[in-house]
């Protein structure tokens, strides 16, 4: 299994709502990560986790919640989204060992839109 | 502060021809180089890279050449095949003091292989 499975697809809630976005992978990393990508614009990393630790927030607002529940689920909990908020959310992983694996593996990425 | 640019928005190549996307960079500390292709609605699915202590390397149909002195690297695709219409996005990998790596993403070039 080499793939990133991200759900849902698309996602369409209001500014009050709580959502959730997943991203499961089962290639044995022990990286993930979220990022954000408008259109036209390139993926901006939000989170990273590492060994199921947080160890990086790039002062993402705290409507967004992540979570690693275990070794192949990470979790994205959204509140009180603002319209600006719309976009592509990627999931990626990666593996952690030495010896040249230096790539990410991306989810296909969950279209959020926020009315 | 843009790290990581890609000047060319877009590039249009005759099939059979080779393409050439370019990437500059400002960071000196990103240690490794990725480039990533990008269909419509998929994540972006990883092709080559290059450690910032080589300057060539080659895979097929790619080769990405990095010249350190000049901040900068480019994606070289021979033959072009229609398939390769996508965007293509170069990445660079920091590492940071407790370990953590993260890819900061160029803007983008969207490719157009005419047949």
């Amino acid at each position: 299994d080499t793939e990133v499975t991200q759900t849902p697809k698309h996602l369409v809630m209001g500014m009050t709502n709580k959502k959730s976005l997943k991203c499961e992978q089962h290639m044995g990393h022990r990286a993930m990560y979220w990022y954000k990508q408008k259109a036209k614009k390139p993926p901006e990393l939000m989170f990273v986790y590492s060994y199921e630790k947080l160890s990086i927030n790039e002062s993402v607002p705290s409507r967004f919640s992540p979570e690693c529940p275990n070794s192949s689920l990470l979790n994205l909990h959204l509140h009180a989204l603002q319209p600006e908020d719309s976009a592509l959310y990627l999931c990626a992983s990666k593996h952690t060992g030495t010896g040249g694996y230096n790539e990410q593996f991306f989810g296909p990425g969950t279209r959020l839109t926020v009315l | 502060d843009q790290q990581v640019k890609q000047n060319s928005p877009s590039l249009s190549v005759q099939e059979g021809r080779i393409s050439i996307l370019n990437c500059d960079y400002t960071n000196s500390m990103f240690d490794y180089f990725l480039w990533y292709k990008k269909y419509p609605a998929e994540g972006p699915t990883f092709l080559i890279s290059i450690s910032s202590i080589k300057d060539k390397n080659e895979d097929g149909r790619f080769t990405v050449f990095l010249n350190k002195s000049a901040k900068h690297l480019s994606l070289h695709i021979v033959p072009s095949q229609p398939g390769d219409s996508a965007v293509y996005f170069c990445a660079a990998r920091l590492t940071l003091i407790q370990g953590a790596q993260k890819l900061v993403f160029g803007q983008g070039t969207r490719l157009t292989i005419n047949p």
